[in-house]
């Protein structure tokens, strides 16, 4: 069965710190893998990787694919209150999503 | 620009009764994803259209749950004779025909099954 496994499933942290996010998976028929951001509403669309080792930066996130380990990680650089959210992990099988459980940032000033 | 559309935004049912889900995706996308997130879980998919095509349901519990995307208009997610178990966040995503183009989502409806 496929499965996107996300770590840690929450992480407190203080504004300016750096924090990274973990998602690895098992899922057949891959096409990419897919970050998102979930402030209580709609996942918003931060980052698509395709290819292994090619990072995409995006302001103070960026984020990395290694096919061959089956894992991603997204980083985000001097955090702020307002990175405070669930982040989602998502791994494109032949159109399908298969989600992570997401990660709790808090953030605190 | 608009977005993906969803309504309504909450929906309140009593058990038994139909509930009927909209979704309108991005301008220019051709291809609908239904996902369901129950608390404190993460989303899960449900199934997959193009117009008036069903691509891929293996998500969608095989009674009560069904889904269409006519050639005009929005998609409809439909559920009837809700449980409390159905009680939920239903969430609809599009994206272009593209291989390899990102899912973009609605604002989602949340159902709650009194």
């Amino acid at each position: 069965e496929d499965k996107v496994v996300q770590s840690p499933l929450s992480l407190v942290v203080h504004e300016g710190d750096t924090v990274t996010l973990n998602c690895s998976y098992e899922v057949t028929n891959f096409r990419s893998l897919l970050w998102y951001k979930q402030e209580k509403k709609a996942p918003t669309f931060l980052f698509m990787l395709t290819s292994s080792g090619i990072e995409k930066k995006s302001g103070r996130l960026s984020s990395i694919l290694d096919k061959k380990e089956l894992f991603s990680i997204l980083n985000i650089t001097a955090t702020q209150t307002g990175d405070s959210a669930v982040y989602l992990c998502a791994v494109d099988g032949k159109g399908k999503l298969v989600f992570g459980k997401g990660m709790k940032l808090t953030v605190n000033p | 620009n608009a977005g993906v559309m969803q309504n309504p935004r909450h929906l309140v049912r009593r058990r038994g009764q139909e509930a009927r889900l909209r979704c309108s995706p991005m301008k220019g996308h051709s291809h609908v994803y239904w996902y369901r997130q129950l608390p404190e879980e993460g989303l899960k998919f449900m199934v997959y259209l193009q117009k008036e095509n069903i691509i891929d349901e293996s998500g969608m519990p095989k009674e009560r749950f069904s889904a269409e995307f006519p050639k005009e208009g929005p998609s409809i997610l439909r559920i009837q004779q809700v449980v409390r178990g159905d009680s939920a966040a239903y969430f609809c995503a599009s994206s272009s025909h593209l291989e390899y183009d990102e899912q973009f989502f609605g604002p989602g409806t949340r159902l709650t099954v009194l």
